[in-house]
């Protein structure tokens, strides 16, 4: 596609239950990243796919959320059993890079998700 | 640890007023360094971005950014604001060997007419 698109947009859900964010790369990009912004926070790293393998998944904050990719372009959040401090916003890049850094991100839009 | 520092998390500034955010960044042999800006209710999108070469970079909208390696900073400067820079502003380093780009806290610039 044109650009990374993420959905939903918005996502309201009590806590406890599970939810899925959903990331579309741009076509042809093989890295895939996930960020998350909370409040007053910056961006801090989840997870990062090379194709559908992630190398790194050092950011994830518990066993609670998981990632996956499938056919070297979608990719899926999980974060099962949402508590309050999960409400943020979930932010997907992708770039063209094998590994490198060169050439920067493309963000989506974001997943604002609000646990209540 | 690989990381980057943000000094100001608010900057206001008046309008057609000069400005610097700083950045900094935790030591490295090599480094690609960015700063992305994010709108209000819009993505982020990468302003600028440092790789090699010259340490002074530009984006189209007026901006500019030194390397400085001695300092291990990466400020990033306007001559004259406008409205329309009211934003967030995240600086970031990559470590040229790594996989991830590590972002800042964030500034958020205000402008006042």
């Amino acid at each position: 596609g044109a650009g990374v698109s993420q959905s939903p947009s918005n996502k309201v859900t009590e806590k406890g239950k599970d939810v899925e964010l959903r990331c579309d790369p741009i076509s042809g990009h093989t890295a895939l990243y996930w960020y998350r912004q909370s409040l007053g926070q910056g961006l801090e790293f989840l997870i990062y796919f090379q194709g559908n393998s992630a190398p790194d998944k050092s950011g994830l904050p518990s066993d609670r959320f998981s990632a996956e990719r499938t056919g070297g372009s979608v990719s899926t959040l999980t974060i099962q059993r949402t508590q309050q401090e999960d409400s943020a916003v979930y932010l997907c890049a992708s770039s063209p890079d094998t590994g490198n850094t060169l050439y920067g991100y493309t963000f989506g839009s974001g997943t604002r998700l609000t646990v209540v | 640890a690989q990381s980057v520092t943000q000094l100001d998390s608010q900057v206001p500034v008046f309008e057609e007023a000069p400005v610097e955010l700083r950045c900094n960044y935790s030591s490295s042999v090599s480094v690609y360094l960015f700063w992305y800006v994010q709108y209000p209710n819009q993505g982020l999108q990468l302003l600028l971005k440092y790789l090699s070469g010259s340490t002074l970079v530009e984006s189209i909208n007026g901006f500019e950014a030194e390397f400085n390696k001695s300092q291990t900073s990466f400020h990033l400067r306007k001559p004259s604001v406008h409205i329309s820079d009211t934003a967030e502003y995240f600086c970031a380093v990559s470590y040229s060997s790594a996989s991830k780009i590590i972002f800042g806290s964030g500034t958020r610039l205000s402008i006042r007419p």
